[in-house]
């Protein structure tokens, strides 16, 4: 069946330093792909989404390309702050299915330190 | 505000009680879903509504556990006779394509 594989956390980083966040999928078809967010004490916040090969989802600085020929949906942010300290799941969403569910990864903890 | 919300946020319940959640979707979402979410993994979908069509149950979702969503409004989830495997978060999204809005969760405890 379709499945989500991330990094495993905690990844911790200094303030402004570059970040990746590795995400990989297996999926029949042609999945739209997703980031969520989820801070402290919160519910799960969509960063960002990509539907088709080559496209690049973005938001709040953060970048994430669906790369066909190698199934994956890395996360990037080019400096992080404090504030970005939370865990980050990658899901994808099946084509053709009738419901849209989510399939979700593990969640990667990210820590960005001062 | 004009999100997802449920209720209750906190709820703790002895073994072999029933409890309800309910959820409020964005009231323009026709689609509506349940997951589940245990300590340290992601969600894990249980079940979706079209309108108030339930049109698809997770093997997740066991025969103590009953959805509706009578209106095509609100959903309730109900658990009956709840077990300790049962405590996690109970999260809720809706939406109109794709790109799903999620809801705070209720935090279930059962002890």
């Amino acid at each position: 069946g379709d499945s989500v594989t991330q990094m495993e956390g905690p990844v911790t980083l200094s303030e402004e330093a570059f970040l990746t966040i590795n995400c990989t999928y297996t999926a029949t078809g042609y999945p739209s792909l997703f980031w969520y967010v989820q801070y402290p004490g919160e519910g799960l916040q969509l960063l960002l989404k990509a539907t088709k090969a080559d496209d690049k989802g973005s938001n709040k600085g953060f970048e994430a390309t669906y790369r066909k020929e190698t199934t994956s949906f890395h996360l990037e942010k080019g400096s992080v702050q404090v504030s970005d300290s939370a865990v980050y799941f990658c899901a994808l969403s099946s084509r053709g299915g009738a419901t849209n569910k989510l399939i979700f990864g593990t969640g990667t903890l990210l820590a960005v330190q001062p | 505000d004009t999100g997802v919300s449920q209720d209750p946020r906190h709820k703790i319940t002895k073994r072999g009680q029933n409890v309800t959640f309910r959820c409020d979707p964005i009231s323009e979402h026709n689609r509506l879903y349940w997951y589940r979410q245990t300590l340290g993994q992601g969600p894990e979908f249980l079940t979706y509504f079209q309108n108030e069509a339930q049109l698809e149950k997770s093997r997740l979702l066991s025969d103590r556990f009953s959805a509706e969503r009578p209106k095509g409004s609100f959903s309730t989830l109900e658990i009956q006779r709840t077990e300790q495997g049962d405590s996690a978060m109970y999260l809720c999204a809706s939406s109109l394509e794709r790109g799903q809005f999620f809801g705070p969760g209720t935090r279930l405890t059962v002890l």
